[in-house]
């Protein structure tokens, strides 16, 4: 079980669009289509935003997308607003039913 | 609408074990298509998946924790639990119990797999 790569932190203005990377292996990331993407404000539990690279749990918003090429799997946020500054965090499945976790993103709203 | 939340003891000495219980309501922990799963967080650091246990008792741990950390479900009290052996101040930590979704497709291939539903968390200390 190893752990997913992530950027430490990116930054957008209100209305722009950001990208948050989250580079696997052939074992996690690269060989199942089963990443799933967690919002955490501070001092709360994490939130599920996308299950499956690229699927919307109900509820949450369409400006919220998942993509994946290959070892990485990406989270875009589209039209930002200030209530999106929050951690983001990558999670993949791994062999032998384990998982691996990125680092995590501090999204930044300037 | 189901709901975890975790209960213990919010300071272990080192050395000892530290001990969790998650406990389910408004549901069934004996549902088919989850497993339950906890998973941590040091104070200012990245989220780290402890474990996971299904109903019937299977388990799958981080290997990196895998010699200290055993998981258990008790289905007659809705609940499942966490015990970490020999905790240094490094296993100080949110300890978050989640809900793990887990399906298969007609082919046999895995679906799911992520964490729908989290408790809100507890802060485990390791202190002397």
């Amino acid at each position: 079980q190893s752990a997913l790569t992530q950027p430490a932190s990116v930054s957008g203005s209100p209305g722009q669009s950001i990208t948050i990377s989250c580079t696997g292996t052939r074992s996690d990331v690269g060989s199942y289509n089963l990443v799933s993407w967690y919002q955490q404000h501070p001092g709360k539990a994490p939130k599920l935003m996308i299950y499956e690279v690229s699927k919307r749990p109900s509820g949450v918003s369409n400006r919220f997308s998942g993509s994946k090429s290959g070892n990485t799997a990406s989270l875009t946020i589209s039209g930002l607003q200030a209530e999106d500054e929050a951690d983001y965090y990558c999670c993949s499945y791994a062999t032998s039913s384990t998982f691996g976790i990125g680092g995590g993103t501090k999204l930044t709203v300037l | 609408q189901l709901q975890l939340q975790e209960s213990g003891p919010g300071l272990v000495k080192p050395s000892e074990t530290l001990s969790l219980t998650c406990t389910v309501s408004a549901g069934s922990i004996s549902s088919s298509s989850y497993y339950w799963a906890w998973i941590r967080q040091p104070p200012g650091k990245g989220l780290e998946w402890v474990g996971s246990i299904y109903h019937s008792g299977s388990t799958y741990y981080n290997p990196s924790l895998k010699s200290r950390v055993t998981i258990s479900v008790d289905t007659s009290k809705n609940q499942f639990s966490l015990k970490l052996s020999s905790v240094t101040a490094a296993d100080t930590a949110v300890y978050y119990c989640a809900r793990l979704l887990v399906d298969y497709d007609s082919s046999g291939y895995a679906t799911g797999w992520y964490f729908d539903l989290w408790g809100r968390g507890t802060l485990v200390t390791v202190s002397s």
